[in-house]
């Protein structure tokens, strides 16, 4: 069974950093894509960006690219989401979500987690 | 404005059947597999549907997804109380290049 532990969020000034992980167990890490995707309070689901099994290939949303930049660590089956020049529409929970397709493509996300609250506030 | 195009909202009574539609492109669903999913609000999002059609273990059959050309479809019959959530589809667009997401479909059981 997926399994997926994001943590990282907190309360944070616009214009500062964050730093995501997403530690996941239940699978084999190394042959799945990661994504992220983030929820704004009362809003519908915004996907973030995605890293191919092997850290080859990245995309991003138009919304965050220049800004956020996903990472991996298939040695420890984590997956990162490095946030910076944060701005009060960031503020969302951020989940990250397998995805179904074995070595990269897109097939669907499997989300095993809760998500990690991201509040940027001055 | 979302990529993707559901209706706001859906309801029926309960044991009777909702189709929720997405709209979409060529660039979009018209070349990639779509998944649809569940959001209790204040729960994270649970995956219905995957690559157009299939079902993760634990779906009962109850739940369908089909598509036709730019469009997709989540089917529920047997409608249950339990089923009151948002929905969303979302799929691959290769021209963006990215993951595109409805803006959710809130299904209510009378």
């Amino acid at each position: 069974q997926v399994h997926l532990v994001e943590s990282g969020g907190g309360v944070v000034q616009p214009g500062t950093s964050l730093r995501l992980s997403c530690a996941a167990s239940g699978f084999s890490f190394s042959s799945y894509g990661m994504h992220w995707v983030r929820q704004a309070p009362g809003k519908g689901l915004e996907w973030v960006a995605v890293i191919w099994f092997d850290g080859g290939d990245k995309y991003y949303a138009d919304s965050v690219k220049g800004r956020f930049i996903i990472s991996r660590d298939n040695s420890q089956h984590t997956v990162y989401l490095q946030m910076i020049s944060l701005r009060a529409e960031d503020t969302a929970i951020y989940y990250c979500a397998k995805d179904v397709a074995e070595y990269g493509g897109y097939g669907g996300m499997d989300y095993g987690g809760q998500g990690t609250l991201v509040t940027v506030s001055s | 404005q979302s990529v993707l195009t559901q209706p706001p909202s859906v309801s029926a009574a309960p044991g009777q059947m909702v189709t929720i539609s997405c709209f979409g492109s060529s660039s979009n669903i018209g070349n990639n597999y779509v998944s649809w999913y569940r959001q209790v609000p204040g729960t994270a999002p649970k995956l219905l549907i995957y690559e157009d059609i299939k079902r993760p273990s634990g779906i009962p059959d109850r739940l369908s997804g089909s598509k036709s050309g730019t469009s997709a479809t989540l089917g529920i019959t047997g409608l249950q109380t339990g089923d009151e959530a948002d929905y969303y589809c979302g799929t691959w667009d290769i021209s963006l290049r990215a993951v595109v997401f409805g803006g959710g479909t809130k299904v209510t059981v009378l």
